[in-house]
């Protein structure tokens, strides 16, 4: 069964960074693109990155380019999240997802249960 | 962006009651439309993707339509177990974006 564990999260000062982790099991990680997808306290879902199965092309939303960057270890079936100048609307849980494998199909078929992450002073 | 517009944002229904949850999109998106269920505290579940294709797994009471900018998800007859929000996701461009979900409600 695939399955997807993050880790990472916590209370963190306004400017400060974290590094959020998510450990693969259960399917050829190395095969599958994946994304990071956070929501605020009581909100929405929002997209925040996805990574090529490769690790060599990432994509953002504006709303976290250039703060954000996704990075992956294929030999250790883990995807990164590294989050730097955090602001208080970077408030939220983080869910890691895998992407189908279906081609050119951005969805997400297997999630995370998440880690919470709290920016505040 | 794609803008994702669903409606309506609570919706309270009975058991036994035919549901319909409506996601539209600020430009042609084709049939590149998901559905998933979240429930408190836990993490969303894929329903449904390309429009009208049930995930494996998923109640044959839950069905999807549409395409272009306008879609739907129904479930034939609600069940305790479908108490939850739901959400659409576009994936017709690589910048994806989710509706601002629905919450059904026991009524």
């Amino acid at each position: 069964e695939a399955q997807l564990a993050e880790s990472g999260g916590g209370l963190v000062q306004p400017g400060k960074s974290l590094r959020l982790s998510c450990a693969a099991s259960g399917f050829t990680f190395s095969k599958f693109w994946m994304h990071w997808v956070r929501q605020a306290p009581g909100k929405g879902l929002l997209w925040v990155a996805r990574i090529s199965s490769d690790g060599k092309v990432a994509t953002y939303p504006d709303s976290v380019k250039g703060r954000f960057t996704i990075s992956r270890d294929n030999d250790k079936n883990t995807v990164h999240l590294q989050m730097n100048s955090l602001r208080a609307e970077d408030t939220a849980v983080y869910y890691c997802a895998r992407e189908t494998a279906l081609t050119a199909s951005y969805f997400m078929d297997v999630w995370g249960k998440g880690t919470t992450v709290t920016v505040s002073s | 962006d794609i803008q994702m517009t669903q409606s309506p944002s609570t919706l309270s229904a009975s058991v036994g009651d035919r549901v319909t949850i409506t996601c539209r999109a600020s430009q042609s998106i084709s049939v590149w439309l998901a559905w998933y269920q979240q429930k408190p505290g836990k993490a969303p579940r894929l329903l449904i993707y390309k429009a009208s294709n049930l995930e494996s797994g998923v109640p044959s009471r839950f069905s999807g339509s549409g395409s272009g900018t306008e879609f739907t998800l129904n479930i034939s007859s609600l069940q305790p177990d479908d108490f939850a929000t739901y959400y659409c996701q576009q994936y017709n461009s690589y910048l994806i974006t989710f509706g601002g979900g629905t919450k059904v409600e026991i009524k």
